[in-house]
């Protein structure tokens, strides 16, 4: 079982270009959640989706849009990446509503917007 | 949403006990507090949860102070693997986790 995998692993990007970060998970959970992690701070929520067809906003959502079109699926995009977006993007899935799930996180996207 | 509060940074001795604070002074009498930590170039990963009782697991143990005000992550026996950024931490509305900055700890052999 690979749990959740994010693609690319790292990206350096020009400033103004389209990016799309891709996030999958094979365990089946409805909630997924995209966070990013600025150095030495924590991850802070980006957006989220309870289930397949749901999106919603997070703490810092400017500049970013999500989709989620099945329950595997959960991609990010930056439609014009601004220097600002540089960060660690980390994706990860939470299974059922109660207060006790765990979220599994994925390894990470480094993106370095220059 | 209640702040939760942790050293930045702790130091321990490797095969010692280490014990992580945090202050949740405003947390409600459903909230659970959830431990994360996260090692070097990699997401963070789920330690252990707790409402009111001690709880036990195998990675570590949760001391929660009866006023629930405040609680400790216990390590028993630290080794170098267990270096990460440690973060105590309180769900949000939608199910996702609160993050502050941690404890970083250092585990020397």
């Amino acid at each position: 079982i690979a749990g959740i995998t994010q693609a690319p692993t790292s990206q350096i990007l020009a400033a103004g270009r389209r990016m799309t970060l891709r996030c999958t998970q094979d365990m089946r959970h409805n909630a997924m959640y995209w966070y990013r992690q600025d150095l030495g701070l924590g991850l802070r929520l980006i957006h989220y989706s309870n289930t397949a067809g749901t999106t919603g906003k997070g703490e810092v959502p400017d500049g970013y849009s999500v989709s989620r079109a099945n329950t595997d699926d959960f991609p990010l995009t930056l439609a014009s990446a601004v220097p600002s977006q540089t960060s660690v993007y980390f994706c990860a899935s939470r299974v059922g509503t109660g207060p006790t799930d765990t979220q599994y996180f994925g390894p990470g996207t480094r993106l370095t917007v220059l | 949403d209640a702040k939760t509060t942790q050293p930045n940074s702790m130091e321990s001795n490797e095969e010692e006990p280490v014990h992580l604070p945090c202050n949740h002074s405003t947390i409600s009498g459903t909230d659970y507090i959830h431990w994360y930590r996260q090692l070097p170039s990699q997401g963070p990963e789920y330690v252990i949860h707790g409402l009111t009782s001690n709880v036990n697991n195998r990675m570590a143990s949760l001391a929660i102070a009866e006023d629930r005000k405040s609680s400790t992550l216990i390590l028993h026996r630290a080794t170098l693997r267990d270096a990460a950024v440690y973060y105590c931490i309180r769900r949000g509305s939608q199910g996702n986790l609160i993050f502050g900055k941690g404890t970083k700890l250092s585990v020397k052999p």
